[in-house]
């Protein structure tokens, strides 16, 4: 299994555009996290989906964030519009049986 | 406030040489304490997960022991090699929020030859 696949690796936008971040998690596990990491704060949650279903979005900052998990093999999240402090790294993390499994992050830059 | 500090911020040992990471927690009742590692660029990995009851759980050349008592863990890290240059994270788990997780801001390790 390759793991968990996070696209793009790296991006970097201009303030007010959309940015839409993309994660497959590992085949058969039923969790899918979304996370943010910067310096000052650490990693934070920001939602979680069980079986394709948003359980828990008590973490996403504001409106502007958005997640969406289609199917078993695909979740996306979405910031627009998006502003400079948006600048972090996102993991996706799956999960099965407790055991959670992050992906290589998407490095954000909002200018 | 942080359900979870650790300590100290940043260390930096000689190769070979032995460390032990801290982990204070709130978190209370808890299901679960996981430490991982990050290395830079790239995401965590799971190293140890302790439940409640279990006081020590080794992998490899890291060991990590629980007090519950006292609400601390502690990571051990023996015969340091350059490779484990890396931010090492405590992570606890209450046990009635299904996936909630409360992180560690971590420990950052670097190992100099």
């Amino acid at each position: 299994d390759a793991g968990v696949i996070q696209s793009p690796r790296h991006e970097v936008t201009e303030m007010g555009q959309e940015v839409t971040l993309r994660c497959k998690p590992i085949s058969g596990h039923n969790s899918l996290f979304w996370y943010r990491q910067t310096m000052m704060r650490g990693l934070e949650l920001l939602i979680y989906f069980n079986n394709n279903v948003p359980i828990d979005d008590s973490g996403m900052p504001e409106d502007r964030f958005s997640a969406k998990m289609p199917n078993a093999s695909f979740s996306t999240l979405k910031i627009q519009p998006s502003e400079p402090r948006d600048s972090a790294v996102y993991f996706c993390a799956s999960s099965s049986r407790g055991e959670q499994f992050f992906g290589p992050g998407t490095r954000l830059t909002v200018l | 406030k942080n359900q979870v500090e650790q300590s100290p911020q940043s260390l930096i040992i000689l190769e070979g040489k032995n460390c032990t990471l801290q982990c204070n927690y709130t978190v209370s009742p808890f299901s679960n304490l996981r430490w991982y590692k990050q290395d830079t660029g790239r995401g965590p990995v799971s190293l140890t997960i302790m439940t409640f009851s279990e006081n020590t759980k080794s992998n490899g050349r890291y060991t990590a022991t629980l007090d519950a008592d006292t609400k601390q863990s502690s990571l051990h890290i023996t015969a340091s090699q350059l490779s484990d240059s890396a931010s090492y994270i405590c992570v606890v788990s209450p046990p009635e929020a299904g996936n909630q997780f409360y992180f560690g801001t971590g420990t950052s390790l670097t190992v100099i030859p």
